[in-house]
């Protein structure tokens, strides 16, 4: 089981409401993404990060915003939440291993949290 | 444009019995192939990962293959048990690619029944 935690595991909110998604990984891990992913569809990267003040932006276009300022904490912030953001988000941590090409990388997922905005 | 396709999108199996669960993927350049696990309401879990010299590899009573000519991966679960129920999605990496700049398939949500 991988080490890496998301809070809070459900979330249901109203329009307009500013709110964060926790993400922390205690495997020292220096690479961190953000997924999102619907129901019975697949998950889009939104959002990752290399290292500590490193964040880039996804595949998928996303009002959200991330920050790292450490290693082991990677939050997502939504301003202003819309029933558009309803959606799972799937928080992840990576870091190559000694002697094999990066694009090996193993992604190791946390629980996601579930968000509903009404 | 690099897609991964998965079927069948469901399946219904009874326990103890095999299944064999496809991948098909346009991805080019090619790196790796993933085989996750993913049970409800949790993050996906990594099952196994092939690169392209590589066409079958086995976890436990999971077993992937590659053909990288045709682009065709599957997995086979051997006497499935009740915790197999989930979602198993395919994962195709292209090579030389930015990290994270994975494409992933819908998945196969496979239920086993006792």
């Amino acid at each position: 089981e991988a080490d890496i935690y998301q809070t809070p595991r459900y979330l249901v909110i109203g329009t307009g409401k500013k709110i964060t998604l926790e993400c922390s990984q205690t495997m020292g891990h220096d690479k961190m993404y953000w997924y999102q992913q619907d129901p019975g569809m697949e998950l889009h990267l939104i959002h990752y990060s290399y290292g500590v003040n490193s964040t880039e932006k996804g595949d998928l276009s996303s009002e959200s915003t991330v920050s790292r300022i450490r290693t082991e904490h990677f939050p997502l912030t939504l301003e202003s939440a819309r029933p558009s953001h309803t959606s799972q988000y799937l928080c992840a941590s990576s870091e190559s291993a000694s002697g094999t090409p990066v694009e090996t990388d193993t992604q190791y997922f946390g629980p996601g949290t579930r968000l509903t905005v009404l | 444009k690099n897609q991964v396709e998965q079927s069948p999108q469901s399946l219904i199996i009874l326990e103890g019995k095999n299944c064999t669960l496809q991948c098909n993927y346009t991805v080019s350049p090619f790196s790796n192939l993933r085989w996750y696990k993913q049970d409800t309401g949790r993050g996906p879990v990594s099952l196994t990962i092939m690169t392209f010299s590589e066409n079958t590899k086995s976890n436990g009573r999971y077993t992937a293959t590659l053909d990288a000519d045709t682009k065709q991966s599957s997995l086979h679960i051997t006497a499935s048990q009740l915790s197999d129920s989930a979602s198993y999605i395919c994962v195709v990496s292209d090579r030389g690619s930015t990290l994270g700049r994975l494409y992933f398939g819908r998945g196969t949500q496979l239920t086993v029944w006792p």
